[in-house]
């Protein structure tokens, strides 16, 4: 089984724009989270998909959004780049199990 | 929300020496689970355990769930170079796995001198 697969590997972004990652999960499962990882702050929770809707959600701004299409792929989107946006963003999918993880997207704002 | 205190925060050891490190909570867990990630890659699983006082072994990796259900601890045993890395422990509230009450600690970073 292939694993998880983020899209693009590393992205370069400047301040104000918007930037969409894309995240295929292992086939079949139907669970997709999504993490802001920086050395300062560790694994941030933003959201969690489930058969297309957002079934939890971490404490981020309104900037940070998701979705799930019916094929379980997912994407997110940030909106209004700030500096403090660079960090990994980790995918994660799951079966009714422990998280399996992309191996993310590097992203830098400048 | 849920915290974890992971420590070490680092480790500096020699190759060969063993490795403890743990995570400590305030509240109660019913699922830990231990990662680790590698330079460059996202966090792979290495042990998951599910019931207070479990022990289990993964190759030279060996957890367990702590009889409270508040911590868990991570020992490897003759470490060698390929075990650099950051090592991750995650506490759940429940037993379905998802990200539903999934907590993760700060993480340890092991690095080994040959």
């Amino acid at each position: 089984k292939a694993g998880v697969t983020q899209t693009p590997r590393y992205l370069i972004k400047t301040r104000g724009q918007q930037v969409t990652l894309s995240c295929s999960p292992i086939s079949g499962h139907r669970s997709v989270s999504w993490y802001q990882q920086t050395p300062g702050q560790g694994l941030q929770f933003l959201f969690e998909y489930f058969s297309e809707t957002q079934r939890n959600k971490g404490n981020f701004p309104g900037r940070f959004s998701g979705r799930q299409f019916s094929n379980s792929r997912s994407e997110m989107n940030v909106s209004t780049l700030e500096l403090g946006d660079s960090a990994l963003y980790l995918c994660a999918s799951s079966d009714n199990s422990p998280l399996h993880f992309g191996n993310g997207t590097r992203l830098t704002v400048t | 929300g849920q915290q974890l205190n992971q420590s070490p925060q680092s480790m500096f050891i020699q190759e060969g020496e063993d490795v403890s490190m743990n995570c400590t909570s305030s509240s109660i867990f019913n699922t830990w689970l231990w990662y680790k990630q590698d330079p460059g890659e996202g966090p792979v699983l290495l042990i998951a355990l599910y019931k207070a006082g479990e022990l289990t072994s993964n190759g030279r990796l060996t957890a367990q769930f702590g009889i409270t259900r508040k911590d868990s601890f991570l020992n490897i045993s003759a470490s060698i170079p390929s075990d650099v890395g950051i090592y991750f422990c995650a506490g759940q509230l429940g037993s379905g796995g998802g990200a539903d009450g999934l907590t993760f600690g700060k993480g340890t970073h092991l690095i080994i001198q040959p």
